[in-house]
């Protein structure tokens, strides 16, 4: 049964920091990664998806990087703004499956 | 592209009253739907999965009689909270994909139910 771990469970930064989001899984034969942002009361919105062959993907500020081998993926955001303040989840989609499987996420605060 | 809608937003409803709350993909045709559920501070459960025309196929421990799933059309999926009940208060999330096993799937932005 595949297991998603984020850490950490919450963060709090100034603004301006850069910083990392770290999603682990217990099962690497994946088919792809999901990074989804969470507003509180609100929907997700996809944020970078990296395939199982892919080592990262950048989006902006945003860049996502997936080491299946050792079943690892860090967010990092680069230049953290107060809006960026939101939970972040990371979703895990195994090979020749649809059924994802979300981590609990980490909820950022960024400072003024 | 890819859009997914969910309605209501949010709904209040009495215990023992049923409430339906419907998926939409408004720009594509998802041949497959999937039903989550958040409790507050966890991450999201995957309640059911949804094929077109189908029977839907339910997680372990989720009541199918209970919550009543229909994908009649290949935009249109709907989840029916039957006889709620105050533990059935969450937040209910749904999302879709296209035939393709490479599709990624594309959530809608939610609906908060409370059961009174």
């Amino acid at each position: 049964k595949q297991e998603v771990t984020q850490i950490p469970a919450a963060l709090s930064v100034p603004e301006g920091e850069n910083l990392v989001l770290n999603c682990s899984f217990t099962d690497s034969a994946i088919y792809n990664l999901q990074w989804f942002r969470q507003d509180p009361g609100k929907g997700l919105t996809s944020l970078l998806l990296i395939q199982s062959s892919q080592r990262e993907q950048t989006s902006g500020r945003l860049n996502a990087s997936l080491d299946k081998s050792s079943g690892r993926s860090t967010l990092y955001i680069a230049a953290s703004q107060p809006g960026d303040s939101a939970t972040y989840l990371c979703a895990v989609r195994p090979g020749g499956y649809q059924k994802v499987t979300f981590g609990i996420g980490t909820k950022l605060q960024v400072i003024p | 592209g890819a859009v997914v809608s969910q309605h209501p937003s949010w709904v209040i409803c009495k215990s023992g009253t049923s409430v339906k709350i419907e998926c939409r993909s408004l720009d594509f045709q998802a041949t497959t739907m999937f039903w989550y559920r958040q409790f507050p501070k966890q991450s999201l459960m995957l309640m059911a999965t949804s094929n077109e025309g189908s029977k839907a196929t339910y997680e372990q421990g989720v009541e199918k009689d209970k919550f009543l799933i229909n994908h009649a059309s290949l935009t249109l999926s709907t989840l029916t909270v039957t006889s709620a009940h105050p533990e059935d208060s969450s937040f209910y999330i749904c999302s879709a994909k296209r035939l393709a096993a490479w599709d990624e799937q594309f959530f809608g932005p939610g609906t908060r139910l409370t059961v009174l």
